[in-house]
């Protein structure tokens, strides 16, 4: 049972372009959180997809804005990159069960965005 | 807005000793719950333990232990007989209750924690 898979590995890119990263859920999972982790901070919040819609947000522009496919991966999009930008973005999957078990994220291995 | 806090940016241990790391959080909600996560240099998070704040048996999982302080807010983690395979970035997380399927699952995260396990 694969877990949950994020692509690329690394990126590269300069000032002013845009970016989209994809993260497939563990198998059974339909809830997709994006998190930011710049260097040496823990993770922030980006944004939660549920049924494919955006259910929660972070303290984050515009310029970041996801998706949910009906087979639950998702993409994260963002804009207009700044310096500020670069970081590790993780992607987490939960699936519903309900209980404690119900309640563990798993995380995927991230995506190392650098900004030039 | 809840706050997690982690004052020790850095810490070692022997091999084999224990250590603990320190964690504590602001809320107002009642029904949440806790996690350390583990962040080795291949960047995956590993969930190390998790804590319902209804529970007041601390949890425990085989060398990983908590010492959960509702009142005072604090959620410590203690790792006995440290190995090298330890050696990673800990961070200390809170996630309010959810009570649906469509319920937020957004963690709020501590800095983080570096261990080191010396040989």
């Amino acid at each position: 049972d694969a877990g949950v898979t994020q692509s690329p590995t690394h990126l590269i890119k300069t000032r002013g372009q845009q970016v989209t990263l994809r993260c497939s859920p563990k198998s059974g999972h339909d809830t997709v959180s994006w998190y930011q982790q710049a260097l040496g901070q823990g993770p922030q919040f980006i944004f939660q997809y549920y049924e494919e819609e955006e259910r929660q947000r972070g303290n984050f522009p515009d310029r970041f804005s996801g998706h949910q496919f009906p087979n639950y991966s998702s993409e994260l999009n963002v804009n207009a990159l700044l310096l500020g930008d670069s970081a590790l973005y993780l992607c987490a999957s939960r699936g519903y069960w309900g209980g404690a078990a119900g309640n563990e994220q798993f995380f995927g291995p991230g995506t190392r965005l650098t900004v030039l | 807005a809840q706050t997690v806090t982690q004052s020790q940016p850095e810490m070692s241990v022997q091999e084999a000793e224990t250590v603990t790391l320190s964690c504590t959080y602001d809320t107002s909600e009642s029904d949440y719950y806790l996690f350390w996560y583990k962040q080795p240099p291949s960047r995956q998070m590993i969930l190390v333990i998790r804590q319902e704040a209804y529970k007041q048996q601390n949890a425990t999982e085989n060398r990983f232990s908590v010492n959960f302080q509702k009142a005072a807010k604090s959620f410590s983690l203690k790792i006995s007989d440290s190995q090298l395979g330890d050696a990673a970035m800990y961070f200390c997380a809170y996630r309010r209750e959810a009570y649906s399927g469509a319920g937020s699952y957004q963690l709020t995260f501590g800095k983080g924690t570096k261990l080191s396990v010396i040989p």
